[in-house]
């Protein structure tokens, strides 16, 4: 256990669908992080909050829209994907900015996009 | 520009030592040598870190040369547990700078 929790662990959805990932850390950070990785990828960076501020969007398609109503919550909400966003979607939190070096990470959710 | 390099794969019995190596030849003063894991289909798990001194916690041990260049992990016993892919990253502790995650190695710890 990380500290670093992730909702749904699984999940398949249409290209049509919308459907909401959820990320909840209980270790008072205040950054926190969405990653993608794809098979036999490395992890790429998506988005960054710090305070509830975006700071980072790695450019990301629009349909991919995060949302962070306070430090300890992170949503990533989907709509209209392509089967190649099919992925491991990632949620990591650090302290703050300063320290993002040491990123404490949730266990993800599998997406698949049929 | 990938600031290490590490063999993409490695195999180790189980109950042995692994050593998994990084180079870091361009390393700077100030920037910290980290190690995490990803088991399969898990989020990345923080391992160990080291500045300039060897390091050990209850997972493993760091071991960097004295010109820094290079460093090597080690999984004292190792278990089939700790097959995963292995990132050496490099860079300085504080700032915003992105954590990047290269290729790593792929350890297989075998029966």
């Amino acid at each position: 256990e990380t500290g670093v929790t992730q909702t749904p662990r699984h999940l398949v959805m249409g290209m049509t669908n919308k459907k909401s990932l959820k990320c909840e850390q209980h270790l008072g950070h205040n950054a926190m992080y969405w990653y993608k990785q794809s098979a036999k990828k490395p992890l790429e960076l998506m988005f960054v909050y710090n305070f509830k501020e975006q700071t980072e969007n790695n450019s990301v398609p629009s349909r991919f829209s995060p949302e962070c109503p306070n430090s300890s919550h992170l949503f990533l909400h989907l709509h209209t994907l392509q089967p190649e966003d099919s992925a491991l979607y990632l949620c990591a939190s650090s302290q703050d900015l300063g320290w993002s070096i040491q990123q404490y990470f949730g266990p993800g959710t599998r997406l698949t996009v049929t | 520009d990938a600031k290490t390099t590490q063999p993409p794969s490695m195999d180790c019995a189980e109950g042995r030592a692994a050593n998994l190596p990084c180079n870091h030849s361009t390393i700077s003063g100030n920037e910290y040598v980290y190690w995490y894991r990803q088991i399969h289909s898990q989020g990345p798990q923080y391992i160990i870190h080291g500045l300039k001194n060897n390091e050990t916690n209850e997972m493993a041990s760091l071991i960097i040369t004295e010109d820094r260049k290079s460093s090597t992990l080690i999984l004292p016993h190792a278990t089939l547990r700790d097959t995963a892919v292995y990132y050496c990253i490099v860079r300085d502790q504080g700032g915003s700078e992105k954590l990047v995650f290269g290729k790593g190695t792929k350890l297989t710890v075998n029966p």
